[in-house]
């Protein structure tokens, strides 16, 4: 199994302006994922990372909002830019491999309050 | 459309009691993967047990244990000898061929569980 985990923790951050959130797996991964849990509700996914190249965007969510990096096979960052309250949520980074079909771990997650 | 559902918002159950949480889910795959997280109020996401399509038998782990019905696509997660520590959110998800889908996952709306002394 992959341990995760995740910086900051929680934030409270004012409108307008931009967080970027950590992800580090102990082990080499495939895959890594994130997601979004907003208040009450179910998780969501954001896109995946992709290493070296530009992240897969589900529908609702833009790059210009949500960039995404992943430079190696542990590591990836989730920037929330131009931030307002509707984005305070949960962040959850995901990973995984590909081979490991029955296995996909998650972060601690961020939680995120925009005022 | 939902592809996984999960019909029960909240449940109780009695402390050392079993408690079923229903789930189903709805791919016209052949290959895909159910899993069960468990999310208690701190907001972490704990991995519980994972059914395969074609695994020929229900998965077990520790105390849960997976009511697995292809015919009728569902997925129910049975904790057995509840504990207080039990009390969390509960999501099931499902990831579909990853060749059609990729590896991402869908996850239900959850259901909330108490468990209570």
């Amino acid at each position: 199994s992959a341990v995760i985990s995740q910086k900051p923790s929680r934030d409270i951050c004012q409108r307008g302006t931009s967080l970027t959130i950590q992800c580090q797996v102990d082990s080499q991964v495939t895959m890594m994922f994130w997601y979004r849990q907003q208040p009450g509700q179910s998780l969501t996914l954001i896109a995946t990372a992709n290493q070296g190249s530009e992240a897969t965007y589900e529908s609702g969510f833009v790059i210009d909002k949500f960039p995404i990096s992943r430079p190696n096979l542990t590591f990836s960052t989730l920037t929330v830019s131009n931030m307002s309250p509707e984005d305070s949520s949960i962040y959850l980074c995901s990973a995984g491999v590909a081979e490991g079909l029955d296995e996909q771990f998650f972060g601690p997650g961020t939680r995120l309050t925009v005022l | 459309a939902q592809k996984i559902t999960q019909t029960q918002p909240g449940m109780f159950v009695q402390e050392k009691e079993a408690v079923t949480l229903d789930c189903t889910y709805d791919t016209s795959d052949p290959s895909y993967g159910l899993f069960w997280y468990k999310q208690p109020s701190s907001g972490e996401m704990i991995f519980l047990i994972y059914q395969g399509s074609y695994d020929q038998q229900n998965a077990t782990e520790g105390r849960y244990s997976l009511n697995f019905q292809k015919a009728r696509k569902s997925a129910n997660l049975v904790i057995s000898a509840s504990q207080l520590g039990d009390s969390a959110m509960y999501f099931c998800a499902m990831r579909e061929d990853p060749s059609n889908s990729g590896y991402a996952l869908n996850f239900g709306k959850g259901t909330s569980l108490l468990v209570t002394p």
